[in-house]
C-alpha cells in the first residue's frame, strides 16, 4: 500500500496522559500536513512541514501539542496532558509540494480522552 | 473559524434523484477543492477548480466554480447509495491548493436505496 499511513487508528486515553501519533506519508512527498476534525465539522489545519522544516503552525496548536518530522519522512504528533477537548480525529496528508498536485489524506487517528 | 459555508448541512434523498450542494464564501478563492469523506476514513479529493466559471465533470458529478470565484456547487445526477458520504469543499492559498487547506463544515449526504 503506497498511501498515507497513520497509526494507531484509534486511541483511548485518560485525561492528563500523553499520546503520540505517527504518520507515514507517500514516499517522495515533500510536504506533510496535520489536521484535526471534530464531529460535525470539516478538518482544521494544525501544522505542515516542507521536508523536515515545520513551516507553519495554527493557533489551534497549543503548547501541549508538538509535531516533528526529523528526517523529512515520517512525522509524529504528540499531545501532552491530554484534555477531553482534544478528542477528535487527527488527519495527516502529504503532497509533492510542487504546483498542480493534490494532497492525499490518511485514514486518521481517532483520539478519545476519557 | 470556518470561512466556507456549505449547504445544506444534511441531505437525504432517494436513489435515482438529482441533487445540488453548495459552498459559499465572502472572499475570493484562488482555488477550490471538493472532497468526499466516508465514516472513519480520511477525505478523498474529487476535483480542483481554479478558473472562474469553470465546469468539471466526473462521471455523474458536475462541479461548477462561480464566475467571481466566491462560490461553487456540486451536482450529482441519478444518485446512488455509493454516493453517500460527507462532501467537503476546501480552499487553498495557491492556485493548486497544495499549501494548507481551509475546509467547510460539509454536507452529509445519504442516498436511500
Amino acid at each position: 500500500d503506497t498511501g498515507v499511513s497513520q497509526n494507531p487508528r484509534h486511541k483511548i486515553t485518560k485525561r492528563g496522559q500523553n499520546v503520540t501519533f505517527r504518520c507515514d506519508p507517500i514516499s517522495e512527498h515533500n510536504r506533510l500536513y496535520w489536521y484535526r476534525q471534530t464531529l460535525g465539522q470539516g478538518p482544521e489545519f494544525l501544522t505542515y512541514f516542507q521536508n523536515e522544516a515545520q513551516l507553519e503552525k495554527s493557533r489551534l496548536l497549543s503548547d501541549r501539542f508538538s509535531a516533528e518530522r526529523p528526517k523529512g519522512s515520517f512525522s509524529t504528533l504528540e499531545i501532552q496532558r491530554t484534555e477531553q477537548g482534544d478528542s477528535a480525529m487527527y488527519l495527516c496528508a502529504s503532497s509533492l509540494g510542487l504546483s498542480n498536485t493534490e494532497a492525499f489524506f490518511g485514514q486518521g487517528t481517532r483520539l478519545t480522552v476519557v | 473559524t470556518q470561512l466556507l459555508e456549505q449547504s445544506p448541512q444534511f441531505l437525504s434523498i432517494q436513489e435515482g434523484e438529482n441533487l445540488t450542494v453548495y459552498c459559499n464564501s465572502s472572499s475570493v478563492f484562488s482555488s477550490l477543492q471538493w472532497y468526499r469523506q466516508e465514516p472513519g476514513e480520511g477525505p478523498v479529493l474529487l476535483v480542483t477548480v481554479v478558473t472562474g466559471g469553470e465546469v468539471k465533470k466526473l462521471k455523474r458529478l458536475t462541479f461548477q466554480f462561480g464566475d467571481a470565484r466566491k462560490d461553487s456547487s456540486l451536482h450529482i445526477t441519478a444518485a446512488q447509495p455509493g454516493d453517500t458520504g460527507l462532501y467537503l469543499c476546501a480552499r487553498g492559498l495557491s492556485n493548486f491548493g497544495n499549501e494548507k487547506l481551509t475546509f467547510g463544515t460539509g454536507t452529509r449526504l445519504t442516498i436511500i436505496p
